[in-house]
């Protein structure tokens, strides 16, 4: 099955800063990447997402960039602040016919925002 | 609110009593899964829901688990003889047949098993 790989595990920043979360993810036929944000208990905000036909996509100060060919995508987060503080998530899919869909998830990384 | 919902929000429970937690899906979505999520994880894949029809269960959906979705709308998820290996937050997603990818996720339902 599918495998997704987050790095780095943790990441703190300066507010104001960037910030740059990336994925690997083993199974070529996977063709759909969400983002989740995840706050202390809550569930999993989608925040963005990118398919495979689509090498970046940008909401704000939000972007994903996808490669296919090396199988990774990654979160970057722009002029960050301290309620971007949270733990995201990235996911992978494949989507065919009548699959389900469902969705393999990294291990997460814990962004700390400094003021 | 026209999120996902579940309830309840928080569990405790002793070893071997049953549980059951419920889940409302965003109106008009017809698809609904199940994960699971243990402390420093990601969410893992439980169960799929199309409409009322429980058409995929992962490896991890134990004999002592049973979903349902009588009427394509709400679902619910049952623990039988609970172990203190269950206890974990179980999270419930929607999503369109407009976008049959894309899935919003519920606040979870937090299980401690005593």
């Amino acid at each position: 099955g599918e495998n997704v790989e987050q790095h780095p595990s943790t990441l703190s920043v300066q507010e104001g800063d960037s910030a740059v979360i990336k994925c690997t993810y083993s199974d070529s036929a996977s063709n759909y990447f969400p983002w989740y944000k995840q706050e202390l208990g809550k569930g999993p905000q989608l925040i963005i997402d990118i398919r495979s036909n689509v090498g970046e996509k940008k909401d704000q100060r939000i972007a994903v960039t996808l490669n296919k060919t090396a199988k990774h995508f990654s979160l970057h987060i722009t002029e960050t602040q301290p309620e971007d503080s949270a733990v995201y998530f990235c996911a992978a899919s494949i989507g065919s016919g009548a699959g389900s869909y469902q969705l393999t998830f990294g291990k997460g990384t814990k962004l700390s925002v400094i003021p | 609110d026209t999120g996902v919902s579940q309830d309840p929000r928080h569990k405790i429970t002793k070893r071997g009593q049953n549980v059951t937690f419920r889940c409302d899906p965003i109106s008009e979505h017809n698809r609904l899964y199940w994960y699971r999520q243990t402390l420093g994880q990601g969410p893992e894949f439980l169960t799929y829901f199309q409409n009322e029809a429980q058409l995929e269960k992962s490896r991890l959906l134990s004999d002592r688990f049973s979903a349902e979705r009588p009427k394509g709308s709400f679902s619910t998820l049952e623990i039988q003889r609970t172990e203190q290996g269950d206890s974990a937050m179980y999270l419930c997603a929607s999503g369109p047949d407009t976008s049959t990818d894309t899935q919003y996720f519920g606040p979870g339902t937090r299980l401690t098993v005593l």
